[in-house]
C-alpha cells in the first residue's frame, strides 16, 4: 500500500496557529484530503486539494501542497478548543483511500 | 437520511468466537469500505466493494470475510477471532461520480476487543 505519514501529537495554545504535516508516496494521486476524528466517532472530510493546486484557503483552514517533495500541510488560524481532535490526510489511488497516521492535535486554553 | 450505521458499538469477544460486523448505508453510495483503526497506525483498509456482488481485498484482508447482496448493507465477518483484531473498525460509503467531493462518509465505528 501507499505511505502516508504524520507526526502523531501537536499541542497548540488557544487562538494560535496551527500546522499539521503530511508525506505521501503516489505522485499520481488526484486528490488529496484532510479528515478530522472527534473522540468516539468516525472522520469527517474537513476539506479537500485537488493535485494541480498549491494552496487552498476555506475560511480558517488552508492547506499548501508541494507536490514536487510530496508534502500537504493544513493550517488552522486561531486554533479553538473545539479544535482538539485528530486529523488525518488521505490520498485516493484507483478505488482506495490511504490515510495517514493522524496527528492528535491538543488546543491548551 | 441516517448515513452509515454500524451495530454493535462495542463488543468482546473470546478467542476463537465468531461475529458480524454490520453496516448499512441509506444514501444509494456504490462503494463501501471497511476499514480497522489502531491506535498510532491510522485506518488500514480490511474490504471494499464497488457495488452489490462485487468486493474485493484491501491491506489487511486477513481473519476477515465481507458479503455484498444488497447496495445498502455490506456485513464484516470474523471467523476466529484471534487477539490482533482488537480494534476500532469502520465502516464507510462513497458515492461514485469522480468529484473530490464525494468523499467518503464514515459510520460511528465498532469497538472490539477479543480476550
Amino acid at each position: 500500500g501507499e505511505d502516508v505519514e504524520q507526526s502523531l501529537f501537536l499541542s497548540v495554545r488557544e487562538g494560535d496557529s496551527s500546522v499539521i504535516n503530511c508525506t505521501y508516496t503516489d505522485s499520481s494521486s488526484t486528490y488529496l484530503y484532510w479528515y478530522k476524528q472527534e473522540p468516539g466517532a468516525g472522520l469527517q472530510l474537513l476539506t479537500y486539494i485537488f493535485s494541480n493546486m498549491d494552496m487552498k484557503q476555506d475560511q480558517r483552514l488552508t492547506v499548501l501542497l508541494n507536490k514536487k517533495d510530496k508534502h500537504l500541510s493544513l493550517r488552522i488560524a486561531d486554533t479553538q478548543t473545539g479544535d482538539s481532535a485528530i486529523y488525518f490526510c488521505a490520498e485516493i489511488t484507483g478505488n482506495q483511500f490511504y490515510f495517514g497516521t493522524g496527528t492528535s492535535l491538543t488546543v491548551i486554553p | 437520511n441516517a448515513g452509515v450505521t454500524q451495530t454493535p458499538k462495542f463488543r468482546i469477544l473470546k478467542i476463537g468466537q465468531s461475529m458480524t460486523l454490520q453496516c448499512a448505508q441509506d444514501m444509494n453510495h456504490n462503494y463501501m469500505y471497511w476499514y480497522r483503526q489502531d491506535p498510532g497506525m491510522g485506518l488500514k483498509l480490511i474490504y471494499y466493494s464497488v457495488g452489490a456482488g462485487i468486493t474485493d481485498k484491501g491491506e489487511v484482508p486477513n481473519g476477515y470475510n465481507v458479503s455484498r447482496s444488497t447496495t445498502e448493507d455490506f456485513p464484516l465477518r470474523l471467523e476466529l477471532a484471534a487477539p490482533s483484531q482488537t480494534s476500532v473498525y469502520f465502516c464507510a460509503s462513497r458515492k461514485r461520480s469522480g468529484k473530490p467531493t464525494d468523499t467518503q462518509y464514515f459510520g460511528p465505528g465498532t469497538r472490539l476487543t477479543v480476550l
